[in-house]
């Protein structure tokens, strides 16, 4: 039974570039959240993804979109970075919408110089 | 939204002994409670929840409690081990009655000496 999947492990990019971070869900599960972890901080909520559609968002700007494919997959993208976006991203699959239990993926660390 | 206070920060305790992590919450149709662990350089892993229809829940030395009432929750753990060493967080969901939009607490640093 595979759990949640992300890639990549590590990035490091400049100040004002795009990044795109990859999430696959546990299989069964067909929502996906995406959470930014500052450094000695909780998990902040970013946005959740159902059916292929954004369903509920957290405090974050425009910057931040994402996408969900048919096979219940999702991207995180992120425009124009900043020093602040320096996090670990981590995706939560669930099954159903609002959504169950979170079962959290590994996590992408990224890094902006 | 939702507002969640962890309590305490860090805790140290000896092997065998237990530790007690506190969290209040400010929306009171929140319905749906989890704990979770994070070791060091790794993922966050749900341990335990509680949904609001029962005051507690246990699992082997692990148990969590709920009080509507007060708006709190607490994790126990009983007869700590040293790989129980982690940051504990809890959450509820923002917006109430919600499971997906979760709101941590700031995470507890539980240090247990063998």
């Amino acid at each position: 039974d595979a759990g949640v999947t992300q890639s990549p492990t590590h990035l490091i990019k400049t100040r004002g570039q795009q990044v795109t971070l990859r999430c696959s869900p546990k299989s069964g599960h067909d929502t996906v959240s995406w959470y930014q972890q500052a450094l000695g901080q909780g998990p902040q909520f970013i946005f959740q993804y159902y059916e292929e559609e954004e369903r509920q968002r957290g405090n974050f700007p425009d910057r931040f979109s994402g996408h969900q494919f048919p096979n219940y997959s999702s991207e995180l993208n992120v425009n124009a970075l900043l020093l602040g976006d320096s996090a670990l991203y981590l995706c939560a699959s669930s099954l159903g919408a609002p959504g169950g239990e979170q079962y959290f993926g590994p996590g992408t660390r990224l890094t902006v110089t | 939204g939702e507002n969640v206070e962890q309590h305490p920060s860090t805790l140290s305790v000896q092997e065998g002994d237990s530790a007690v992590i506190k969290c209040t919450y400010s929306d009171s149709a929140s319905n749906y409670f989890p704990w979770y662990k994070q070791e060091l350089g790794k993922r966050p892993q749900l341990i335990i929840d509680i949904r609001s229809n029962v005051g507690e829940k246990k699992d082997q030395r692990i148990a969590v409690t709920l009080n509507k009432t007060a708006k709190h929750f607490s994790l126990h753990i009983t007869e700590t081990q040293p790989e129980d060493s982690a940051v504990y967080f809890c959450a509820a969901p923002a917006g109430g009655t919600s499971y997906g939009k979760l709101t941590f607490g700031q995470g507890t640093i539980l240090t247990v000496h063998p």
